[in-house]
């Protein structure tokens, strides 16, 4: 597609429940960045790939939260046992290589809401 | 660590009055520095963006020079339209090993009225 894809765009869960938030970058595009945005609130880092490696996970809150990229395209951010503080708007990044002064184009986002 | 400090919102303005949203920096190095604009109900978009010290960065009538004696990239508009109302971002790139991320401001808040 021409841009960054997240879905499901919305997505209510109970607390406890298992998630799979889902990230489509743009073709071609080596480097795939998770971001977390919290109301009024700018987005915090998460994790960076690098194809299908993660380069850097330290932004994970715990070990609840897990993301892969198996084949350097798509990724998963996964959550295990939601709590009502994981609410929050997932969002996914991605840029041409990863370089420090490369534009991230960003999707529109996941709502999470843990009831 | 890196980090930027943003002015925070609401801001509320009258068409065509003048902008000025306010960000300053602290890095190591002198990285580029970004502003991400977020409309309702999309996502974030690169508004503008400047390289080095003394550039300026321009787009849609925003512009943001970078000032590295003061630390601080502020956005400015001459004249606001009520479709700039949206939350602005300042952003800087941090290295931490491999990692390339973005750290942002906690986002301003601009409303237009007509």
């Amino acid at each position: 597609g021409a841009g960054v894809s997240q879905t499901p765009s919305n997505k209510v869960t109970e607390k406890g429940k298992y998630v799979e938030l889902r990230c489509d970058p743009i073709s071609g595009h080596t480097a795939l960045y998770w971001y977390r945005q919290s109301l009024g609130q700018g987005p915090e880092f998460l994790i960076y790939f690098q194809g299908t490696g993660a380069a850097d996970d330290s932004g994970l809150p715990n070990d609840r939260f897990f993301a892969v990229r198996p084949e350097g395209s798509v990724s998963t951010l996964k959550i295990q046992r939601t709590e009502r503080g994981d609410s929050a708007v997932y969002l996914c990044a991605s840029s041409l290589n990863g370089g420090r002064n490369t534009e991230a184009f960003f999707g529109q986002g996941t709502r999470l809401t843990v009831v | 660590g890196d980090s930027v400090t943003q002015m925070e919102g609401p801001v509320t303005l009258s068409e065509e009055a003048f902008l000025t949203i306010n960000c300053t920096y602290t890095a190591t190095g002198y990285p580029s520095l970004f502003w991400y604009v977020q409309y309702p109900g999309e996502g974030l978009q690169l508004l503008l963006k400047a390289t080095k010290a003394d550039d300026k960065g321009s787009n849609k009538g925003f512009e943001a020079t970078y000032r590295k004696e003061t630390t601080s990239f502020h956005l400015e508009k001459g004249s606001v339209q009520v479709s700039d109302s949206a939350v602005y971002f300042c952003a800087l790139p941090v290295s931490s090993g491999s990692a390339r991320q973005l750290t942002f401001g906690s986002g301003t808040q601009l409303t237009v009225l007509p």
